[in-house]
């Protein structure tokens, strides 16, 4: 089977920088992806790594280490508006096709 | 606003309805997915479509049953549910199945489901 885990809530102040780890077992592992979903609504996609290294993307920045099936996400300059759900996502083929599973999500608290 | 659309956004449905659920996007996406999210949870896989043709079903109770009419539709219709199969369902589309970065997921805003 596939697992993902991630720390289930992280607390930081606006202007910071926070990192969310994503540590995952799984077989035919193709990519590790990062969503975010505002309280209410819908997942967004926001980076996606299938080699090793870091890919930026303005304020965010997510690293994979295929050797060590991890990864992070990486916020810098927080604004309030960065208060969501953080989802790491694995695109494997199991025996049952090519899926995307969701790891366990971080709740991000932005504060003042 | 998200370029899936679904409807309806809230369900409240007893155990002996039936209903369904509906998806559509127009980005010209070939695979579409199901997905189920309890609150504080992740999204939890149900059912992916390529290229109209059901190619995954996450052992889905048979209470829920997949269409996909044509390739900007996905239909969920479900029958006999159960107070614990509510939730929010999430439709997803992506440009194809492949992992690439060329093919996120974008999801609707859901449906929230009650069942009483």
């Amino acid at each position: 089977g596939q697992s993902l885990e991630q720390p289930s809530e992280v607390t930081a102040v606006e202007g910071a920088i926070v990192q969310i780890n994503c540590t995952y077992q799984t077989s035919g592992f193709y990519g590790l992806s990062w969503y975010q979903q505002h309280d209410g609504g819908a997942p967004t996609f926001l980076s996606y790594n299938a080699l090793d290294g870091l890919e930026e993307t303005g304020r965010f920045s997510s690293f994979l280490s295929r050797s060590d099936s991890y990864g992070y996400l990486l916020l810098q300059e927080l604004q309030m508006k960065d208060s969501a759900s953080y989802f790491c996502a694995v695109r494997a083929l199991t025996g049952g096709g090519n899926k995307l599973t969701f790891g366990t999500g971080t709740q991000l608290k932005v504060e003042l | 606003d998200t370029e899936v659309t679904q409807t309806p956004k809230h369900l409240v449905m007893g155990m002996t309805n039936k209903k369904s659920l509906k998806c559509e996007q127009h980005m010209g996406h070939r695979a579409m997915y199901w997905y189920k999210q309890k609150a504080k949870k992740p999204p939890e896989l149900m059912f992916v479509y390529s290229y109209e043709k059901l190619s995954i079903n996450e052992s889905v109770p048979s209470r829920f049953s997949p269409e996909c009419p044509n390739s900007s539709l996905l239909n969920l219709h479900l029958h006999a549910l159960q107070p614990e199969d509510s939730a929010l369902y999430l439709c997803a589309s992506s440009q194809d199945e492949g992992g690439t970065y060329n093919s996120p997921l974008h999801f609707g805003n859901g449906t929230r489901l009650t069942v009483t």
